[in-house]
C-alpha cells in the first residue's frame, strides 16, 4: 500500500497570502495525484487530478505540480472561502490512498 | 443537473450488515468508475473501493474486504455497498463518487452508526 504524507498538518495564514501544501508518497505514483478540499459537513470537492490539471470550475489561483513521489498543491492568494482541509489521493495502484490531511485555517 | 444521493444508513449492533445504495442522475452513469470512501466522526477520508464502468472488476482496501462488497446495476445508474459483519470501527459517514482522472462527483453522504 502507498502512504501518502500531508505536511504540515496544520498552515495557518491570512487572505491574500500564498499557501503551499505538500504531499509526500512512499513510493512513485507517476501523475496519478488528485487534490480535494473538503469544509465542515460537505463532500470532498475535486481540486486538481492528475498532479497539475485544475477540475471543472476551480478558480486559477489553486494549481499543482509535481510528479513520483513529491507533489504541490499552491493557492496563489487566499480567499476566505479558501478555509478547509486538503487531501491527496493517489490512484496509481490498488488500494487507492488518501493523505491525512491538511488544515488551512485563518491566521 | 448531476445527482448521487446515498441511502441506507443507520444504527446497527456490531456482527450485523447493511446496504448502502447510490441513486445518480445527470451523467452517463456506465462510463464512469464508481468509488466509496468513508470518513469516520472527526477523522480524515479513506477510500474503501471502487469499481469498473462494466462492474467487471472491483476492488477494496484490506480493512474491509471480504466483509464489504461493491456492486453496481448500469441499468438502474445505482451503486451499492453490500456490508456484512460490521464493526464498531466501520462508524463513518459513507460517500460515494463518480470518478474519471479524478473524482468530480459527490454524494451527501449516509452516516452509518455500529454500536451496541
Amino acid at each position: 500500500e502507498i502512504v501518502l504524507t500531508q505536511s504540515p498538518a496544520t498552515l495557518s495564514l491570512s487572505p491574500g497570502e500564498r499557501a503551499t501544501l505538500s504531499c509526500r508518497a512512499s513510493q512513485s505514483v507517476s501523475s496519478y495525484l488528485a487534490w480535494y478540499q473538503q469544509k465542515p459537513g460537505q463532500a470532498p470537492r475535486l481540486l486538481i487530478y492528475d498532479a497539475s490539471n485544475r477540475a471543472t470550475g476551480i478558480p486559477a489561483r489553486f494549481s499543482g505540480s509535481g510528479s513520483g513521489t513529491d507533489f504541490t498543491l499552491t493557492i496563489s492568494s487566499l480567499e476566505p472561502e479558501d478555509f478547509a482541509v486538503y487531501y491527496c489521493l493517489h490512484r496509481s495502484n490498488w488500494p487507492n490512498t488518501f493523505g491525512q490531511g491538511t488544515k488551512l485555517e485563518i491566521k | 443537473e448531476v445527482q448521487l444521493v446515498e441511502s441506507g444508513g443507520g444504527l446497527v449492533q456490531p456482527g450485523e450488515s447493511l446496504k448502502l445504495s447510490c441513486a445518480t442522475s445527470g451523467f452517463t452513469f456506465s462510463t464512469y468508475w464508481m468509488t466509496w470512501v468513508r470518513q469516520a466522526p472527526g477523522k480524515g477520508l479513506e477510500w474503501v473501493g471502487n469499481i469498473k464502468p462494466d462492474g467487471s472488476d472491483k476492488y477494496h482496501v484490506d480493512s474491509v474486504k471480504g466483509r464489504f462488497t461493491i456492486s453496481r446495476d448500469n441499468a438502474k445508474n445505482s451503486l451499492y455497498l453490500e456490508m456484512n459483519s460490521l464493526r464498531v470501527e466501520d462508524t463513518a459517514v459513507y460517500y460515494c463518487a463518480s470518478c474519471k482522472e479524478g473524482c468530480d462527483y459527490w454524494g451527501q453522504g449516509t452516516l452509518v452508526t455500529v454500536s451496541s
